[in-house]
């Protein structure tokens, strides 16, 4: 089946570590998000991929790196700069930068 | 600044009971407004899109209108298999190059039996 595979669902981070959580998408999908959703709050783009080595900042980047080198694949690394990391990570694409966008399952993030 | 409000924020049905959710939003240029269900510790699921003042959209239960100002989902006769959190999105023209999406605070759904 198609679908958005995000890896790990938890995944717990010590202070000063760096994280790397997995997107992988079979939809053929150009366009890859990443989002971040936290309690009370709407979803905040983090980062963006129009195209396969190419991405660009959305709103909240501060603490957050990413790679586009195959277009299946968009992980993110939560870095020790970001200083609120415990939130939920949705991995998103869509075929086209202005079509539907449709989510994966998320990871759950936590620092202890 | 581009804006959307959902309201109520919570929503208590019995099964049967119809009702419906509303998404208002302050935008410069709607270029679509998406309609997403998500379950809890789950990614949003999609539902409908809708691009112009007086398009509608349903599936099953559901049904999704659109105003220049705001949009509804109606729920008829809900099952208590229709509770969740809704999520209302928008995309701009100023937005649509990126495929950002501007997101409501979502409306949490539970249909008691």
């Amino acid at each position: 089946d198609g679908g958005i595979t995000q890896s790990p669902k938890y995944l717990f981070r010590k202070e000063g570590q760096n994280v790397t959580l997995s997107c992988e998408q079979n939809l053929n999908h150009d366009a890859m998000y990443w989002y971040r959703q936290d309690p009370g709050q709407g979803l905040r783009l983090i980062y963006y991929s129009q195209i396969v080595n190419d991405f660009q900042k959305g709103d909240i980047a501060e603490g957050y790196s990413v790679s586009r080198e195959k277009k299946e694949s968009f992980p993110l690394t939560v870095t020790s700069a970001q200083k609120n990391p415990t939130a939920f990570y949705l991995c998103a694409s869509s075929k086209a930068p202005w079509d539907t966008i449709y989510f994966g399952e998320g990871s759950w993030l936590t620092v202890v | 600044e581009d804006q959307v409000t959902q309201s109520p924020e919570a929503l208590r049905l019995q099964e049967g009971e119809s009702s419906s959710l509303n998404c208002s939003y302050t935008v410069s240029g709607l270029r679509g407004l998406f309609w997403y269900r998500q379950d809890p510790g789950k990614g949003p699921e999609f539902l409908f899109t809708l691009y112009s003042a007086g398009e509608e959209k349903e599936k099953e239960r559901l049904k999704a209108t659109l105003t220049k100002k705001e949009s509804f989902l109606h729920i008829t006769a809900p099952k208590p298999e229709d509770s969740a959190t809704y999520l209302c999105a928008v995309s701009t023209y100023g937005s649509s190059n990126t495929g950002k999406l501007i997101f409501g605070q979502g409306t949490t759904l539970q249909v008691k039996p």
